[in-house]
């Protein structure tokens, strides 16, 4: 069973298309987190939500908008899509909030924009 | 701020060789530590951790010390394998969320 899955895994669009990534955990963790991964491998958290309420925002643009219908689930829309948004994109998720909580990585969703 | 610093890759090494990465970091608080390991084509998994100062994280092999009086959390192996081939991440782990430094690629030659 896969802890936490993502998809699509591949995603090819052009400019300015709005397109959506899907994340599930099947761990009953509380926290979700969307991290974003350069072409250089540098990792940036994107957002976090915990019990479905977003708790970080890291001053990304505002085309980009997570979902949270439930604990299990946060997904990723992302608007008009231009071309510095390609990156590989990961959903992770903790048990909670507390610094010594592991988060668990999905693997990934590589984003091209065309 | 919080921020954490790797030392540039690319790191190759021969089967067998003696592994450091070093990394240092920036907090406020008291964070835990973490490395994550990324292999070619897949997503990140945790490696080791330590939360508290002085203490020391180990998994297969690898292992790390959470040294508050150098802030640093370098991480070693005594003698690595072409399957340790991956790129390697020190993380400052925050209330909710993890800082990553910039990743330290890792090729061991047969």
């Amino acid at each position: 069973d896969t802890a936490v899955s993502q998809t699509p895994k591949y995603l090819v669009t052009q400019m300015g298309n709005d397109k959506s990534i899907k994340c599930e955990q099947n761990l009953g963790h509380d926290t979700m987190y969307w991290y974003k991964q350069d072409s250089k491998k540098f990792l940036k958290i994107m957002f976090s939500y915990n019990n479905k309420e977003l708790i970080i925002n890291e001053t990304v643009p505002n085309r980009f908008s997570p979902k949270s219908p439930d604990k299990a689930h946060l997904n990723l829309h992302i608007n008009s899509l231009e071309l510095g948004d390609s990156a590989v994109y990961f959903c992770a998720s903790s048990p909670g909030q507390e610094n010594t909580d592991t988060q668990y990585f999905g693997p990934g969703t590589r984003l091209t924009v065309l | 701020g919080n921020s954490v610093t790797q030392m540039e890759g690319p790191v190759t090494l021969s089967e067998e060789a003696f592994l450091t990465i070093n990394c240092t970091y920036t907090a406020t608080g008291y964070p835990s530590l973490f490395w994550y390991v990324q292999y070619p084509g897949e997503g990140l998994q945790l490696l080791l951790k330590a939360t508290k100062a002085d203490d020391k994280g180990s998994n297969k092999g690898f292992e790390a010390t959470y040294r508050k009086e150098t802030t640093s959390f370098h991480l070693e192996k005594g003698s690595v394998q072409v399957s340790d081939s991956a790129v390697y991440f020190c993380a400052l782990g925050p209330l909710g969320k993890l800082i990553f430094g910039q990743g330290t690629e890792l090729s061991v030659k047969p």
